[in-house]
């Protein structure tokens, strides 16, 4: 069936340094990929998101990037601080307008 | 800003008794989601609705119900606890037709049953 996996399940990084984390899908109809950040205590919450129809967007530090071809896409964080410490998910829309879920990247932020 | 609101932030309960999770927005918005997360599973859908007394199965709906009998409250019932069913619960609403603009979620709904 459908699925997303996504890596690495922990990412420890040095304050101000950059953090990657990559998720692929199965699905080829996927068409949209959000991500969602979940600090500690909250629900997710949105942070960006992309559609088939472009293969990069940025946001201040935060850019994602999406290969169709390859049926992966990456979620990049630069110049990291403390504040970025959370949960992250990746998700990728399905064929029913459902979206699944990748199952979550803890990124540390090393003082 | 939005705001979706789980009536119960922490729950225990035990074996056999009946479950209510509430979830409320204020944005009017069409659809609501229940969704449970377990480390290393991410985020499954167990029910959604589309509109006032409408309901959809989502990936997970076994052991499960819900009630959608106005537009700003959705309830997750969980008819007869089990133990496979400790989580966190999260419910969340979104504008427009379908799964594909931004979810709001509340801060979660962590059942433990005994």
């Amino acid at each position: 069936g459908e699925n997303v996996e996504q890596h690495p399940s922990t990412l420890s990084v040095q304050e101000g340094d950059s953090a990657v984390i990559k998720c692929t899908y199965s699905d080829s109809a996927s068409n949209y990929f959000p991500w969602y950040k979940q600090e500690l205590g909250k629900g997710p919450q949105l942070i960006i998101d992309i559609r088939s129809n472009v293969g990069e967007k940025k946001d201040q530090r935060i850019a994602v990037t999406l290969n169709k071809t390859a049926k992966h896409f990456s979620l990049h964080i630069t110049e990291t601080q403390p504040e970025d410490s959370a949960v992250y998910f990746c998700a990728a829309s399905t064929s029913n307008y459902q979206l699944i879920w990748g199952a979550g990247t803890k990124l540390i932020i090393k003082p | 800003d939005v705001k979706v609101t789980q009536s119960s932030r922490y729950l225990v309960k035990r074996t056999g008794e009946k479950v209510f999770l509430e979830c409320v927005q204020d944005m009017d918005h069409e659809n609501m989601f229940w969704y449970r997360q377990d480390p290393g599973l991410g985020l499954r859908l167990i029910y959604f609705s589309y509109d006032v007394k409408m309901k959809e199965k989502g990936d997970i709906p076994e052991g499960y119900s819900v009630s959608r009998e106005k537009k700003e409250r959705f309830s997750l019932i969980l008819e007869s606890a089990s133990t496979n069913q400790t989580s966190m619960y999260l419910c969340a609403s979104s504008l427009g037709w379908g799964n594909t603009g931004e979810l709001f979620f509340g801060e979660g709904s962590r059942l433990t049953v005994l």
